[in-house]
């Protein structure tokens, strides 16, 4: 099928680590985006990566892509309370879609 | 930096009326996309376009008709609007199809149908 599968929810605490877990189906899709929505606002584009890649970082996000297992994760360094948020990972098509997750909520707790 | 601007971020109808929600984007983007995000469901795909005139269906397109007379912008039609349409909506544009083309969001339009 379609589907973009991720937990739905992730607690920390401040100056944890976190990783947010993705797993996808399409093994032709050349781009994986990560996207962050806080409370009442649209979506924020996160970060990408390529398909021909292993590991992408960019300041405290790593993200690291399992081309294989089709699984992406992406890890926040030293999470703070601005980073509780809901993050979606999506899929790219050829048509242009996006084929997103459902979304993880992830609460720091201080 | 690309900016995706939704008319409304609330709005309260009522069942049976018929709503537009607006969306332009100012970068020249060709594709314009909308979704409804509900709990636990994540981003449904609603319609989206390629180009002016141009429409296609998502995966959830019932009691819903769009309208792209210019490129800049982007209506979601509820025909007669339904209790069962209460949701938050996104709207979202890419320059492109194919390559990275991530799309572009705007703030959404939360939407009771009372």
């Amino acid at each position: 099928g379609e589907d973009v599968e991720q937990s739905l929810f992730l607690s920390v605490r401040e100056g944890d680590s976190s990783v947010i877990n993705c797993t996808y189906t399409d093994s032709s899709s050349t781009y994986l985006y990560w996207y962050k929505q806080e409370p009442g606002a649209g979506l924020q584009l996160l970060t990408y990566i390529f398909s021909n890649m292993d590991m992408k970082q960019d300041q405290r996000l790593t993200v690291l892509l399992n081309k294989k297992d089709k699984h992406l994760s992406l890890r926040i360094a030293d999470t703070q309370t601005g980073d509780s948020a809901i993050y979606f990972c999506a899929e790219s098509r050829n048509t242009g879609k996006l084929i997103f997750g459902q979304g993880t909520t992830l609460q720091v707790k201080p | 930096d690309v900016k995706v601007t939704q008319s409304s971020r609330y709005l309260v109808k009522r069942t049976g009326e018929k709503v537009f929600l607006e969306c332009v984007q100012d970068m020249d983007h060709e594709n314009m996309f909308w979704y409804r995000q509900d709990p636990g469901l994540g981003l449904r795909l609603i319609y989206f376009s390629y180009d002016v005139k141009m429409k296609e269906k998502g995966d959830i397109p019932e009691g819903y008709s769009v309208s792209r007379e210019k490129k800049e912008r982007f209506s979601l039609i509820l025909e007669s609007a339904s209790t069962n349409q209460t949701s938050m909506y996104l709207c979202a544009s890419s320059l492109v199809k194919g390559g990275n083309q991530p799309q572009h969001f705007g703030d959404g339009t939360r939407l009771s149908i009372l």
